[in-house]
This record gives C-alpha cells, structure tokens and sequence, in this order.
C-alpha cells in the first residue's frame, strides 16, 4: 500500500438519493482528512480525523453529510439527500503529522 | 473569506522559461506553506514545501522563495517542460490546510 485509495472513482446519483464515498489512508498515517473541491477552486476543508475521532468539521459540512472512521483505519463520508450543489471532487488525505498531506485521487460526484 | 489568495490564475510559458506564481496570506499563526501539483483526474500531489524560519528553498527545478513580513511566498519553475503543464496550489498549515484558488500553467513547446 503505497498511497491513499478512494472509491468510487465516479459517482452518478440521482438527487435526493445517499451516497458513500470510501478512503483507505496509508496505513501508518493517524490523521484522515477529508476536503472537496469544484471546478476552477482548491480543495476546501471538511473534517478531519486523528485516530478515530473526529477532531474538526467545517461549516461546509451540513447535517446532511457526516463521516465516521471506525477503528481509526478507513473512513467514509455520507452524504445523504444529495443536491446538485452536492456535485464535486471529494478528496482525502492522509498523513502522520500536521503536515505533508498524501491525496487520493478522489471521488468524483455527479448529482443529476 | 480567503485565508489564502493566489495569481495569477492562469499562465502561458515557453518551454525553458520560468514559471512564477505568487501567494499571499493573512495568518500569522500559520508555519508551513506547501505547494501542491494537480493533473486532470488525480489528486493534489506535494510539489515544496517551506517553513517560515527560511526565506529560500529549492528542490531541482522548483523554488519557493518565502517572506514573512509581506506574508507572501511564490514558487519558481526553472527550465519550464511541457510535463510541467498542471494546476498548481499554494496551502497555508494551522489545523488544517487553506488552499488558494489554483494556478493552471501551459508550457509551450
């Protein structure tokens, strides 16, 4: 396992329907990240892992998303009720310090 | 509200030119400035990074210059290649990472 893995890859919903998104963050990496990012913008934070807990969530993050990382190895992002606003890359990272983020190559959701 | 800002927004270079792209922040509590590399369908990749105790480093063909007073920091491509054609972003560290906006450079042939 060299590096952070998310699947889907590609993810076309209809709106209204839940989604779940999955990241494997390298394995000896105790913080998890997850950020989204749209067209033409830089990834934006969501919430943030250390082990098991969930130590930080932004405002982006409304009640219909939440994320859970059970056991402190792979984490998953629900987003439930999904909006056309919704449609984004949805990225995670992992690392072993406050620093140098590894990125998957995210999750690409398409509301339709 | 944008913890960090970058420009330009797009760049067009010849192939063995320099590539400049500048960032500029408001937090002075932030202690690490990296760069990130990001190719169509893949995720953002760590390019450099700085802490704000240096004003210089460089890495082969990549530099960040780095200055603390003006809160500013840019990253320097040197003999820029086609392979070099990417979106480029800058971050500043506290508890998390703040992205700017993105720079997406062409290199000419």
């Amino acid at each position: 396992d060299t590096g952070v893995s998310q699947n889907p890859r590609h993810k076309i919903t209809k709106r209204g329907q839940n989604v779940t998104f999955r990241c494997d963050p390298i394995s000896e990496h105790n913080r998890l990240y997850w950020y989204r990012q749209t067209l033409g913008q830089g990834p934006e934070f969501l919430t943030y892992f250390q082990n098991e807990a969930q130590l930080e969530k932004s405002r982006l993050l409304s009640d219909r998303f939440s994320a859970e990382r059970p056991k402190g190895s792979f984490s998953t992002l629900e987003i439930q009720r999904t909006e056309q606003g919704d449609s984004a890359m949805y990225l995670c990272a992992s690392s072993q310090t406050n620093y140098g983020y590894t990125f998957g190559s995210g999750t690409r959701l398409t509301v339709v | 509200q944008q913890q960090v800002k970058q420009s330009p927004q797009s760049l067009i270079v010849q192939k063995g030119g320099i590539s400049i792209i500048n960032c500029a922040y408001e937090n002075t509590a932030f202690d690490y400035f990296p760069w990130y590399q990001q190719f169509p369908g893949k995720g953002p990749a760590l390019l450099i990074a700085i802490r704000p105790d240096v004003s210089e480093k460089k890495e082969g063909r990549f530099t960040i210059s780095f200055n603390k007073s003006a809160k500013q920091f840019s990253l320097h491509i040197m003999d820029s290649q086609p392979g070099d054609s990417a979106t480029y972003f800058c971050a500043a560290s506290g508890n998390q990472f703040y992205f700017g906006t993105g720079t997406s450079l062409t290199v000419i042939p």
